[in-house]
């Protein structure tokens, strides 16, 4: 079964410095790849995604993603961040089901921005 | 575009009520997709529909819970009867259903239940 672990609860980071968010999944095949963002009270919107070809990936807001096979990583990094970044960030891995992609999602990342 | 669109926003219900909640998808989406999410266990998908039909229904917990989507710009999810435990924001998702498309979440409909 699929499965995805994002090994850091919570991250603060300052306004204008770098960032990075860490995803390992575990799928038996080439996995299908996303990263959502949900701001409070909201639902999720998605950033990126993955499904073939360059493994780096660009995404909204300023986010990219390196799929790293070798590793079983699909890392989340943005080179300044924003206040207006604080969020919840979700890794999820897909497979193909009757022509959908199937989501299993981690358990979240919650990035805190300080001054 | 409205978006997904989800109500009611918030429901507080006693234990052994029935609870309805509705979810009317982006126009021109086929598959919808219903997650409950909870500090516990994250983000679960419950069930999904293509085309209307229900094609995965395994994430449902027991047989309390049901879903049905009579048409495609209309599904509901009922808890009969609920429970303390039924306590989430559960989530509505529409996408085209092929390969590569994206879900759209809805807001959410936050639930609780006493």
């Amino acid at each position: 079964a699929q499965s995805v672990t994002q090994p850091d609860i919570h991250i603060t980071v300052s306004e204008g410095a770098s960032l990075e968010l860490r995803c390992n999944y575990s799928y038996g095949a080439t996995p299908y790849l996303f990263w959502y963002v949900q701001s409070p009270g909201q639902g999720l919107q998605l950033l990126l995604k993955y499904f073939s070809g360059d493994t780096l990936v660009q995404g909204i807001k300023g986010f990219e993603a390196e799929f790293k096979r070798s590793q079983s990583s699909f890392n989340l990094r943005k080179p300044s961040v924003h206040w207006s970044d604080a969020a919840e960030y979700f890794c999820a891995v897909g497979r193909s089901n009757f022509g959908n992609e199937k989501l299993t999602f981690g358990t979240g990342t919650r990035l805190t921005i300080i001054p | 575009d409205a978006g997904v669109i989800q109500s009611p926003r918030h429901e507080v219900t006693e234990m052994g009520q029935e609870v309805t909640l509705r979810c009317k998808p982006i126009s021109g989406h086929n598959s919808l997709f219903w997650y409950r999410q909870t500090m516990m266990r994250g983000l679960e998908l419950l069930i999904y529909f293509n085309n209307n039909v229900p094609i995965d229904d395994s994430g449902m917990p027991e047989d309390r819970f049901s879903a049905k989507m009579p048409n495609a710009s209309f599904s509901t999810l009922k808890i009969q009867p609920s429970e303390p435990r039924d306590s989430a924001v559960y989530f509505c998702a529409s996408t085209i259903g092929t390969l590569g498309g994206t879900q759209y979440f809805g807001p959410g409909t936050r639930l609780l239940v006493l």
